[in-house]
C-alpha cells in the first residue's frame, strides 16, 4: 500500500477483555515494528519482525502480550487480559530491510483505551 | 545499550522566532542519529538523520540538526518558527550492530505562539 495501515484506529475495551490490533506495513518493507506511546513516556519498543520472525521481543512488557507476522506482511498485536495500565498509542512502522540507518514509516497508530 | 534524553519537555515560541530543540544520546560506537516529528492526529515522519559525513545536516520544511561527539548531542535548529511546527519532536538513535532498533527520546512537544 501507499503507506503503513493500522486499524482499528480507536479501540475502547473493558478490563479483562482480550484485543487485536492490526499493522498492515508498506508492501516490500521486511523489518517491522511495534512500539507504544504512553502520555508524556515517549515511545517504548515492543517487539521487532523480520520477515516472519521475532528476533527482537524484549519489549514485550507481560507475557500477556504477543504478536505474529504472516506472509512477510500483515502484524497483529494482541493483548489478553487488558489492564486499565495498557491504555496507549500503539504504534506500527516499517522499513525496508532494517538497516541502522533506514528511515521507519510508522502508521497512525492505534488508540486502545482500557475501562 | 543506547539511549536517548530530550530534556525539555514542552517548549514555546512565538512565531517567527528561532527554535532549537535538544536531544542528548548514549551509545559506545558512531550513532546513526534521527529526528522524526509527530503532528496531531498524524503519524511520526522523519524531519532528518545524520550517519556520516558532514555533522551539519538539513532536512525537510526548513529543519537543520548539528552531531556534535563532544557534547553526544544532535539539536534540531530552525531559523524562523511557524505555527504549523506546533508538533511532537522525538529523537532517536540507531546502533551499528545487532539488530539496529532504534531508540526513541519521550518527546519534546512544541507551542506556537501567533
Amino acid at each position: 500500500g501507499a503507506g503503513v495501515s493500522q486499524s482499528p484506529s480507536n479501540k475502547v475495551t473493558e478490563k479483562g477483555k482480550d484485543v487485536e490490533l492490526r499493522c498492515d506495513p508498506i508492501s516490500g518493507h521486511t523489518a517491522l515494528y511495534w512500539y507504544r506511546q504512553s502520555l508524556g513516556q515517549g515511545l517504548e519498543f515492543l517487539i521487532y519482525f523480520q520477515g516472519n520472525s521475532a528476533p527482537d521481543k524484549s519489549g514485550l512488557p507481560s507475557d500477556r502480550f504477543s504478536a505474529e507476522r504472516t506472509g512477510g506482511s500483515v502484524s497483529t498485536l494482541t493483548i489478553q487480559r487488558t489492564q486499565q495500565e495498557d491504555s496507549a498509542v500503539y504504534l506500527c512502522a516499517s522499513s525496508y530491510i532494517g538497516g541502522p540507518n533506514e528511515k521507519l514509516f510508522f502508521g497512525s497508530g492505534t488508540q486502545l483505551s482500557v475501562l | 545499550a543506547q539511549s536517548v534524553t530530550q530534556p525539555d519537555i514542552h517548549i514555546t515560541v512565538s512565531e517567527g522566532a528561532s527554535l532549537e530543540l535538544r536531544c542528548n544520546y548514549s551509545y559506545g560506537a558512531t550513532p546513526y542519529l534521527f529526528w522524526y516529528v509527530q503532528s496531531p492526529g498524524q503519524g511520526l515522519q522523519l524531519l532528518l538523520k545524520y550517519f556520516s559525513g558532514d555533522t551539519l545536516v538539513q532536512g525537510i520544511k526548513g529543519f537543520e540538526a548539528e552531531f556534535k561527539r563532544s557534547q553526544s548531542s544532535f539539536n534540531l535548529r530552525k531559523p524562523s518558527v511557524h505555527w504549523s511546527d506546533a508538533a511532537e519532536y522525538f529523537c532517536a538513535v540507531g546502533a551499528s550492530g545487532g539488530s539496529y532498533i532504534p531508540t526513541f527520546g519521550r518527546g519534546t512537544s512544541l507551542i506556537v505562539h501567533p
